[in-house]
C-alpha cells in the first residue's frame, strides 16, 4: 500500500498557467510537507501543516498556495507558472511536527516533476 | 539558507568498498538525519543522531556526529550494488522545526 502519494507524477505546462499538485497520505500523520528540489538536487522546504494548520512558510512565492483540506491532504496550488518554478515537488509527511527534543521521521512521496515551457 | 554541505559531491566505489560521506552545517542543531534517494524516486530515512549524540550504528550504516566541529560522517561499509543513490543530510532546529536539507552526495557502487 502506498503510504504518500502524489498526483500527477509528471506535469508539462505552458508559462503563465495555473496547476496543482495533489498529495495523500494513509498513515494517520498529523504533518505533512511541501518540498521543491532544483536541477541541482537541493531540496529545499516550502511549507508545512500540522492538523490542517499552516506552521511553516518559507519564502515562497505568493503564487504558491497550499491547501489541506483535511490531515490526510495537502494540496498544491500553482498560479501563472514561470520558467524557474520547474522543479521536481516531494510531498512528505511525519506523525508529529518536529518540536523540542522530539523527533519524527518523514516519510516522502514519488515525487511530482514540473516542467513549464 | 542552505544548511548542510555535502562532501564528495560524487563518490565512485567498486562493491565491498566503504563508502563515507561528509556533511558540515553551519548553525546549532537539535538533530540530524541522513536520507537516501534513488534516481527518480523520493527521500528515505536511513537513520537519525541527537544531537547529544557522538555515533550511531544502524546495520551497515555508521554515523557520527562533531558537535564542536558542525560536522557528521555517514559510513556505508561492504558497499553493494543496491547502495548506488544520492544521500543527503538533514537538520533540524528553531520552535517548529523545519528540516533543512544538504546538498547530496551522489555515489556510485560498480558491481
Amino acid at each position: 500500500d502506498t503510504a504518500v502519494s502524489q498526483t500527477p507524477k509528471y506535469l508539462v505546462t505552458q508559462m503563465g498557467n495555473d496547476k496543482s499538485i495533489k498529495c495523500e497520505q494513509n498513515l494517520g500523520h498529523d504533518t505533512m510537507y511541501w518540498y521543491k528540489q532544483d536541477s541541482k538536487k537541493f531540496l529545499k522546504i516550502m511549507f508545512s501543516y500540522n492538523n490542517k494548520e499552516l506552521i511553516i512558510n518559507e519564502t515562497v512565492p505568493n503564487r504558491f498556495s497550499p491547501k489541506s483540506p483535511d490531515k490526510a491532504h495537502l494540496n498544491l496550488h500553482i498560479n501563472s507558472l514561470e520558467l524557474g518554478d520547474s522543479a521536481v515537488y516531494f510531498c512528505a509527511s511525519s506523525q508529529r511536527p518536529f518540536a523540542g527534543g522530539d523527533l519524527y521521521e518523514q516519510f516522502f512521496g514519488p515525487g511530482t516533476r514540473l516542467t513549464v515551457l | 539558507s542552505q544548511q548542510g554541505e555535502e562532501d564528495p559531491q560524487a563518490l565512485s566505489i567498486q562493491e565491498g568498498e566503504n563508502a563515507t560521506m561528509n556533511c558540515s552545517y553551519k548553525t546549532s542543531i537539535n538533530n540530524l538525519q541522513w536520507y537516501r534517494q534513488n534516481s527518480g524516486r523520493g527521500l528515505v530515512h536511513l537513520i537519525l543522531i541527537r544531537s547529544n549524540e557522538r555515533e550511531k550504528h544502524s546495520g551497515r550504516l555508521r554515523v557520527t556526529l562533531d558537535t564542536s566541529k558542525k560536522s557528521s560522517s555517514l559510513l556505508i561499509t561492504a558497499s553493494r550494488a543496491a547502495d548506488t543513490a544520492s544521500y543527503f543530510c538533514a537538520t533540524t532546529s528553531g520552535g517548529y522545526q523545519k528540516v533543512t536539507f544538504g546538498t547530496g552526495t551522489k555515489l556510485q557502487v560498480i558491481p
